[in-house]
């Protein structure tokens, strides 16, 4: 079975730095491109951040890009993403989603890790 | 602004038909695969369809989808109270280089 467990959520300051983690099980990790992707409260969903299955190519939203860092541990079936210069506008629930054949489908969701950055 | 357009609310009644429509551009669902996600209130979104109109293994029939174009549709037929949940349309955007999604509609089920 598939699963995908997100930490490393907080609350911190405006400015601050927070590194998240994907534990990836079930499925050999490095067979398969990974996605960040979060949600504001009450809002709609928002694609963060892709990384192919060696690395070899990484993508990012325009909103987080030269603030927060993708990567992948494959030995450890684990992903991560270090966000820097946190901003209020980036609390949100984040979730690491499983890439599909086809670039842009998710078929398999963690359960998400909430970020609040608040003063 | 999102760089799919959904409508914010779709309803119906119980037994019903809805679609809900996704509207894009060439760069996105006119050159790429369309996915479609549930989500319930609290719960991480789950596929529903992928590759414009697969169902995963699970997903009940009366769930479809369809491409013309740059738009997409969410079909759903036989209309049940759990059906009630926001849906997302989501895609690759090749020019952007990046994942997109509609803004999501929010099913009700009168």
């Amino acid at each position: 079975e598939v699963q995908l467990v997100e930490s490393g959520g907080d609350l911190l300051q405006p400015g601050g730095s927070l590194r998240l983690s994907c534990a990836a099980s079930g499925f050999t990790l490095s067979g398969y491109s990974m996605n960040w992707v979060r949600q504001a409260p009450g809002k709609g969903l928002e694609w963060l951040s892709y990384i192919s299955g060696s690395s070899s190519s990484i993508y990012y939203a325009d909103s987080v890009k030269g603030r927060f860092t993708v990567s992948r541990d494959n030995a450890k079936n684990s992903l991560y993403l270090q966000m820097n210069s946190l901003r209020a506008e980036d609390t949100a629930v984040y979730y690491c989603a499983r890439g599909g054949i086809v670039a842009g489908t998710f078929p398999y969701w963690g359960q998400g890790t909430l970020v609040t950055v608040s003063s | 602004q999102s760089v799919l357009t959904q409508p914010p609310s779709v309803s119906a009644a119980p037994g019903q038909k809805v679609t809900i429509s996704c509207s894009g551009s060439s760069s996105n669902i006119g050159n790429n695969y369309v996915s479609w996600y549930q989500q319930f209130p609290g719960t991480a979104p789950k596929l529903l369809i992928y590759d414009n109109n697969k169902r995963p293994s699970g997903i009940p029939e009366r769930f479809s989808g369809s491409k013309s174009g740059t738009s997409a549709t969410l079909g759903i037929t036989g209309l049940q109270t759990g059906d009630e949940a926001d849906y997302y349309c989501g895609t690759w955007d090749s020019s952007l280089s990046a994942g997109v999604f509609g803004g999501g509609t929010k099913l009700t089920v009168l």
